[in-house]
């Protein structure tokens, strides 16, 4: 069955310094992928996404993601983490069945510690 | 666009009341999802619609749960009779006709059944 892991419940991470969340996937065929964030209290913003082409997706607010395949892996980075970052990151798989069904990971809260 | 309306924001009700929870998607979009999210088991697809049409319900968990898209505006998530164990994060995503189109998310309902 398709699944998407997330390994880390919660990172904290000091303002300005770097970050990378980690997103694995388990699907059989070329999956689309994506970023999503929660702000509390808020619905889900995506961040990015990644259907073909490039393995280096660049999306907003300064977040870049890369698949990699021979991992079933699609990690997102950003390379100076701002307070307002603090939120909840989920990983996602959509399966390309026709339609755009999502399997999200159990997410990854972020803490951003001055 | 406003993105996509839900209401109400936050609904407390007593279990076995019946609660509707009620969802306005993005003018144009073809597909309409709605999402539940838990800390026990994150976020699950429930059910979703195509041109107002149910088309993958088998995330619904009970008989108890139904949801119906009277029109391309409009769509209504039902619980008769509610159940403490129903108390959740409701949300509604809209996307355009074709698969690799993003799902924008509504803000959610937060629903607590006492």
């Amino acid at each position: 069955a398709q699944s998407v892991t997330q390994p880390d419940i919660h990172i904290t991470v000091s303002e300005g310094a770097s970050l990378e969340l980690r997103c694995n996937y388990s699907y059989g065929a070329t999956p689309y992928l994506f970023w999503y964030v929660q702000s509390p209290g808020q619905g889900l913003q995506l961040l990015l996404k990644y259907f073909s082409g490039d393995t280096l997706v660049q999306g907003i607010k300064g977040f870049e993601a890369e698949f990699k395949r021979s991992q079933s892996s699609f990690n997102l980075r950003k390379p100076s983490v701002h307070w307002s970052d603090a939120a909840e990151y989920f990983c996602a798989v959509g399966l390309n069945t026709g339609f755009q069904k999502l399997v999200f990971g159990t997410g990854t809260r972020l803490l951003v510690s001055p | 666009d406003a993105g996509v309306i839900q209401s109400p924001r936050h609904e407390v009700t007593e279990m076995g009341q019946e609660v509707t929870l009620r969802c306005k998607p993005i003018s144009g979009h073809d597909y309409l999802f709605w999402y539940r999210q838990t800390m026990m088991r994150g976020l699950e697809l429930l059910i979703y619609f195509n041109n107002n049409v149910p088309i993958d319900d088998s995330g619904m968990p009970e008989d108890r749960f139904s949801a119906k898209m009277p029109n391309a505006s409009f769509s209504t998530l039902k619980i008769q009779p509610s159940e403490p164990r129903d108390s959740a994060v409701y949300f509604c995503a809209s996307s355009l006709r074709f698969t690799e189109e993003t799902q924008y998310f509504g803000p959610g309902t937060r629903l607590l059944v006492l």
